[in-house]
């Protein structure tokens, strides 16, 4: 079945860039998602991209696709410490009516 | 911006009794969802309705939930003879089409004692 993979923690300095990593197991995704969360909040859509492009960026992040590999990856260049919250890669299934999300990864952002 | 509203926040319930957990949908969209969030786990998908009807459900929707369109604006999620288990965050999305981007609302927070 479906099924959305994610390292657990990540923990970068304010001002670096910050690479969040994703895989997923079906090739017929036809789009993946990143949704942030912060402490007690909801889940706020941070960007998407589209199974046939490569890349898409949008101000300070950058989403990776590499369907051959099934990865895909979330750069936040400049990382602030506002940017500390836990990250969800997500897509959607073949259906296209239901999201299946990775456990989400921690980032933690020191200054 | 419009936004996906839900009440209410928060909600402690005994266990067995009844909850229902409000959502009011970006106005234009047709397609509504429950995800859930059980504490430190991975957001689990429950249901899609479109059309007024189940369009999908998973494994953890079962005959203790049940969801409804009462009017025009409104999406709910009732949780009979609630369990200790059912303890989690219930976020409601909306979308206009399927596969189109799906909008959370901020989740209620049901604790079942």
């Amino acid at each position: 079945g479906e099924d959305v993979e994610q390292s657990l923690f990540l923990s970068v300095r304010e001002g670096d860039s910050s690479v969040i990593n994703c895989t997923y197991t079906d090739s017929s995704s036809t789009y993946l998602y990143w949704y942030k969360q912060e402490p007690g909040a909801g889940l706020q859509l941070l960007t998407y991209i589209f199974s046939n492009m490569d890349m898409k960026q949008d101000q300070r992040l950058t989403v990776l696709l590499n369907k051959k590999d099934k990865h895909l990856s979330l750069r936040i260049a400049d990382t602030q410490t506002g940017d500390s919250a836990i990250y969800f890669c997500a897509e959607i299934n073949q259906a296209g009516t239901a999201l299946i999300f990775g456990k989400g990864t921690t980032l933690s952002v020191s200054s | 911006e419009p936004e996906v509203t839900q009440t209410p926040s928060h909600q402690v319930t005994q266990m067995g009794q009844e909850v229902i957990l409000r959502c009011v949908p970006i106005s234009n969209h047709l397609y509504f969802y429950w995800y859930r969030q059980i504490l430190g786990q991975k957001v689990e998908f429950l249901v899609s309705f479109y059309n007024n009807e189940i369009s999908e459900k998973s494994e953890i929707f079962d005959d203790q939930f049940s969801v409804e369109r009462p009017d025009g604006s409104n999406f709910t999620l009732k949780i009979r003879s609630t369990k200790l288990e059912d303890s989690a965050m219930y976020f409601c999305a909306s979308s206009s089409r399927g596969f189109e981007t799906q909008y959370f609302g901020p989740g209620t927070r049901l604790l079942v004692l």
